[in-house]
């Protein structure tokens, strides 16, 4: 099954404490997200990445840091996450090839929902 | 940059009846797609329904439809016969062709179908 997976979907933790979020998805897709959604402001993006080894920053990096070693891996990774980074976070990806607006379809991991005390 | 505006924060319908949700946008280019994404209560995106900026014609997917209006940079989303599991929360998406993989959401719909 084409799928994102994301773990862990709940996560609370408290302020400083090192966390990394991992998402995987098993497409072969090229482009790599990852979005916080917060209430009123939809969802924005964090970071990116276009393929291995090449990733940048989106809309709300602060905070945040990403890797892309292998294609099918895209993990988020907080380092001293603060209460402000309570958020949902969702891990997406696309083909960014094909027909054309399937080459621009979010597939959408399941969230993860992180509490920072 | 673009920027995507959903105006109704919350509206409710009645059992099979139709609802229509507005989503306006703001961006000088002219190729680029838009998608409205579902969200319900287990908070998995799904997408409902995609327009190419290039095609005059309206996208339709079952219940769903979309009136796209371009040089008014509007992208309205139809439900027709509600139904309960309609009830969810609606983002309207846009990005760009050859875009720098920036899918910029609008801040939600809350849709409410009720029996």
């Amino acid at each position: 099954e084409a799928q994102v997976t994301q773990n862990p979907r709940y996560l609370i933790t408290v302020t400083g404490k090192k966390l990394t979020v991992t998402c995987s998805q098993n497409m072969n897709h090229e482009y790599m997200s990852w979005y916080r959604q917060d209430p009123g402001l939809g969802l924005r993006q964090i970071y990116y990445s276009m393929n291995v080894e090449v990733t940048d920053k989106g809309d709300v990096p602060e905070g945040y840091k990403v890797s892309r070693k292998e294609k099918r891996n895209f993990p988020l990774i907080l380092e001293s996450p603060s209460p402000n980074q309570t958020s949902l976070y969702f891990c997406a990806s696309h083909p960014g090839q094909g027909e054309r607006w399937r080459a621009y379809e979010q597939y959408f991991g399941p969230g993860t929902r992180l509490t920072v005390t | 940059a673009q920027t995507v505006t959903q105006s109704q924060p919350e509206m409710s319908v009645q059992e099979a009846e139709t609802v229509t949700l507005s989503c306006t946008y703001d961006t000088s280019e002219n190729n680029y797609y838009l998608f409205w994404y579902k969200q319900p209560p287990s908070r998995q995106m799904i997408l409902v329904i995609r327009q190419e900026a290039y095609k005059q014609q309206n996208a339709t997917e079952n219940r769903f439809s979309v009136n796209f209006q371009k040089a008014a940079k509007s992208f309205s989303l139809k439900i027709s016969d509600s139904q309960l599991g309609d009830t969810a929360m609606y983002f309207c998406a846009f990005m760009k062709h050859g875009g720098n993989n920036d899918m910029r959401f609008g801040a939600g719909t809350r849709l409410t179908v009720k029996p």
